[in-house]
């Protein structure tokens, strides 16, 4: 039974461009969020993804954008990219009836912003 | 002030010793309570999960909730090198109308045991 499975595993980007990251989520789960994990700090919310539609949302700029397809699949957007959003992005998924519990991580994207 | 604190250690024991992990927090509305361990370069994997207040026991790790202080723990009996790894808690407030809150994390503690 495949886990959360995300790609790319690292990424390179230079200030200012735009960059794209994906999620397929654990066979099963019907929901998709992302968080940000900067070095040495906790993961942060950025925002949830469920039927299609962004249903939570943490304290992130709009640069920060995403989607997600009707296979649960999710997409990550960030524009604009700047030095402080280097960091990992994890994308947990879960099943909607399981209230709080049950987040599946994945492994993250490791993207640095030079 | 962060909703959610936690020693970032680093932390290290001899094997077998017991390892507690704390944190406190500010928001009253947490009800769900949870420990993620995370290996590098790996994401977090889930541990415990306590809802509300009281104990619970898997193998060598025991979660206590004290909800009136605001605080919860992890214990590690007989630690073991493998156990070696960042232990984040994360805690999530009462459903509303969604089906799953959000997770609020610590920083996460940095654990070594030491053979």
């Amino acid at each position: 039974d495949a886990g959360v499975t995300q790609s790319p595993t690292h990424l390179i980007k230079t200030r200012g461009q735009q960059v794209t990251l994906r999620c397929s989520p654990k066979s099963g789960h019907d929901t998709v969020s992302w968080y940000q994990q900067a070095l040495g700090q906790g993961p942060q919310f950025i925002f949830q993804y469920y039927e299609e539609e962004e249903r939570q949302r943490g304290n992130f700029p709009d640069r920060f954008s995403g989607h997600q397809f009707p296979n649960y699949s999710s997409e990550l957007n960030v524009n604009a990219l700047l030095l402080g959003d280097s960091a990992l992005y994890l994308c947990a998924s879960s099943l909607d009836s399981l209230a709080n519990y049950g987040y599946t991580f994945g492994s993250g994207t490791r993207l640095t912003v030079v | 002030q962060k909703e959610v604190e936690q020693d970032p250690g680093p932390l290290s024991v001899p094997e077998g010793a017991i390892v507690s992990l704390n944190c406190t927090y500010s928001n009253s509305a947490f009800q769900y309570f949870m420990w993620y361990r995370q290996y590098s370069r790996k994401g977090p994997e889930l541990l415990m999960y306590t809802y509300s207040s009281g104990n619970k026991e898997d193998g060598r790790f025991t979660a206590q909730v004290d909800k009136s202080s605001k605080y919860i723990s992890l214990f590690i009996r007989d630690s073991q090198p493998s156990d070696s790894a960042t232990y984040l808690c994360a805690m999530s407030a009462m459903v509303s109308n969604f089906g799953n809150e959000k997770l609020t994390f610590g920083t996460g503690t940095r654990l070594t045991i030491i053979p």
